[in-house]
C-alpha cells in the first residue's frame, strides 16, 4: 500500500461544531504531517508528528488539535472554526522526520459556515 | 530567509510542444529540492526530487528537472506534453535539520492548447 488516505473527502460544518478530520498511512512511515491549502496558493504547514508525538506546531490556533493515535493515523480535530478557515486540509507521511520525500493524500475540502 | 520562487505564475503550451517550468531557491545550506503536480481539488503528486549527484533527475511522466547551484535554479522539463498535464505546479525546498518543512514556490498554472 502506497497511499495516504483521507476522510472525509469534503465537510461542512458550522462555527459552533466539533468535526475530525483523519488521515491514514500503511508505509511504515514514521512521520507525519498536516497541511493547510487556501485557493490558488501553496500547502501551508501546520503540524509535524515524529514517531507518534508532535515535532513541530506552526503557531496554529488552539481551534485546531492534532492527535497522533499510533504510526498509523493522523487527526486532526476541529471546534469553534471561523469561515477564514475553509480551506483544503492536506495530510502527508515520510519515511521519517528530516530528509525525506513527502506523500500527500487527497486532502478534506472544509467548507465552515 | 529560505525561499522558493516560481516566475510564471500561468504558461500555455500546445499539446506536443516542450515545456519549461522555472524554479529559483534562496537558501544558505545543501538545497533538498521537490517537484510536485496538484490537479483541480487533488492532493500534491510527487514528480521528482534531488538531494545529491548527478544534477539531471528524471521523474514520473517523461518529466525532469535539472539542479544548477551556480544559478540556484532547479528547472523542470518535458519533451512533449500531453492534455493530462494540465495541472498546478509546485516547486519546495526541504528545510535541512530535522524539520521537515517543506517551502512551496506559489506554483504555476500549466494550459495545455489541444
Amino acid at each position: 500500500d502506497t497511499e495516504v488516505t483521507q476522510t472525509p473527502k469534503h465537510l461542512v460544518m458550522g462555527m459552533t461544531n466539533k468535526k475530525s478530520l483523519k488521515c491514514e498511512q500503511h508505509m511504515g512511515h514514521r512521520a507525519m504531517y498536516w497541511y493547510k491549502q487556501k485557493a490558488k496558493k501553496p500547502p501551508e504547514l501546520m503540524f509535524v508528528y515524529s514517531y507518534e508525538k508532535l515535532s513541530i506546531n506552526e503557531s496554529v490556533p488552539s481551534r485546531f488539535s492534532p492527535e497522533c493515535p499510533n504510526s498509523s493515523l493522523l487527526n486532526l480535530h476541529l471546534h469553534a472554526l471561523q469561515p477564514e478557515d475553509s480551506a483544503l486540509y492536506l495530510c502527508a507521511s515520510s519515511q521519517d522526520w528530516g530528509v525525506n520525500e513527502q506523500f500527500f493524500g487527497p486532502g478534506t475540502r472544509l467548507t465552515v459556515l | 530567509a529560505q525561499s522558493v520562487t516560481q516566475p510564471d505564475i500561468h504558461i500555455t503550451v500546445s499539446e506536443g510542444a516542450s515545456l519549461e517550468l522555472r524554479c529559483n531557491y534562496s537558501y544558505g545550506a545543501t538545497p533538498y529540492l521537490f517537484w510536485y503536480v496538484q490537479s483541480p481539488g487533488q492532493g500534491l503528486q510527487l514528480l521528482l526530487k534531488y538531494f545529491s549527484g548527478d544534477t539531471l533527475v528524471q521523474g514520473i511522466k517523461g518529466f525532469e528537472a535539472e539542479f544548477k547551484r551556480s544559478q540556484s535554479s532547479f528547472n523542470l522539463r518535458k519533451p512533449s506534453v500531453h492534455w493530462s498535464d494540465a495541472a498546478e505546479y509546485f516547486c519546495a525546498v526541504l528545510l535541512s535539520g530535522n524539520t521537515g518543512k517543506l517551502i512551496f514556490g506559489q506554483g504555476t498554472t500549466l494550459q495545455v492548447k489541444p
